[in-house]
C-alpha cells in the first residue's frame, strides 16, 4: 500500500462510451500526476496538478479530461477514445511539485477500449 | 530534454544470484528515484536518492550525481524480484520526473 489508491482497477470500454478514472490519495500531498504506461514503451506523463491548480498538459488529446476537485482527488475523464488509448494509467502524488519529493504511485487502472 | 538510459534492457538470473542494473542520464538532477514495477502494474518505491548509498535489505542503491549515473544492487534475487526496475530522474525546479525505458528482470527458480 503506497498511500494512493485508483479505481476501477480494470476498464473495458467501446469507442462512444464515456467513462472516468479516479484516483485517491491518503498521504497529505499537494501534487498529483496522471501517466500513460502503453505496452513496450516509458511512462508518459499526461497531466499535473499542484496545489489543485494544472501546471502541465503534456500534448495530451482532448479525449482525455482531468478534474481536481481537491489537493485529494484526481480524476481523468475518458470520452471517444481510441483503441490505441488502451493502456495502464497510473496515478501518483508527491509533497510538492518539484524540488527534492519522492513521488508515490497507485496500483493503476488497465484500460482497454474496443 | 534530459535523456535516461538504463542498462540491461533485460536480464534473466537463477535464483540466488546477484545483479547491478545501470541509470545514466544526460544532465545534473536533484532527484532520483528506483521503483520496482510488479506483474500487476503496481509501481513500488525502492529508494529516493539523489546522491550517495543507501541499503534496504538484499537492495542497495548508489548515486554518483557528479558522474551522472546510478546503480541498484539486488542480491540473493527472488522468484518475486521479477519485474520491471525503472529509474526516474527530476532536472531540477518544478520539471517532472523523467522515466528510462527500465530494466526486466526476470529470476527463475
Amino acid at each position: 500500500e503506497t498511500g494512493v489508491t485508483q479505481t476501477p482497477r480494470h476498464l473495458v470500454m467501446g469507442m462512444t462510451n464515456k467513462k472516468s478514472l479516479k484516483c485517491e490519495q491518503h498521504l497529505g500531498h499537494n501534487a498529483m500526476y496522471w501517466y500513460k504506461q502503453s505496452a513496450k514503451k516509458p511512462l508518459e506523463l499526461m497531466f499535473v496538478y499542484n496545489f489543485k491548480e494544472q501546471t502541465e498538459n503534456n500534448s495530451v488529446p482532448s479525449r482525455f479530461s482531468p478534474e481536481c476537485p481537491n489537493s485529494s482527488h484526481l480524476f481523468l475523464h475518458l470520452h471517444t477514445l481510441q483503441p490505441e488509448d488502451s493502456a495502464l494509467y497510473l496515478c501518483a502524488s508527491s509533497q510538492y511539485m518539484g524540488l527534492d519529493n519522492e513521488q508515490f504511485f497507485g496500483p493503476g487502472t488497465r484500460l482497454t477500449v474496443l | 530534454g534530459i535523456q535516461v538510459e538504463q542498462s540491461p534492457p533485460d536480464l534473466i538470473l537463477q535464483e540466488g544470484a546477484n545483479s547491478t542494473l545501470r541509470c545514466n542520464f544526460s544532465d545534473s538532477v536533484n532527484n532520483l528515484q528506483w521503483f520496482h514495477q510488479n506483474p500487476w502494474g503496481q509501481l513500488i518505491n525502492l529508494f529516493y536518492i539523489p546522491s550517495g548509498t543507501k541499503q534496504n535489505g538484499r537492495l542497495s542503491a548508489t548515486t554518483v550525481a557528479t558522474e551522472r549515473y546510478s546503480l541498484l544492487y539486488i542480491s540473493s534475487s527472488q522468484t518475486t524480484d521479477s519485474g520491471v526496475y525503472f529509474c526516474a530522474v527530476r532536472l531540477s525546479g518544478n520539471t517532472p520526473l523523467v522515466f528510462g525505458k527500465g530494466t526486466r528482470l526476470s529470476v527463475i527458480a
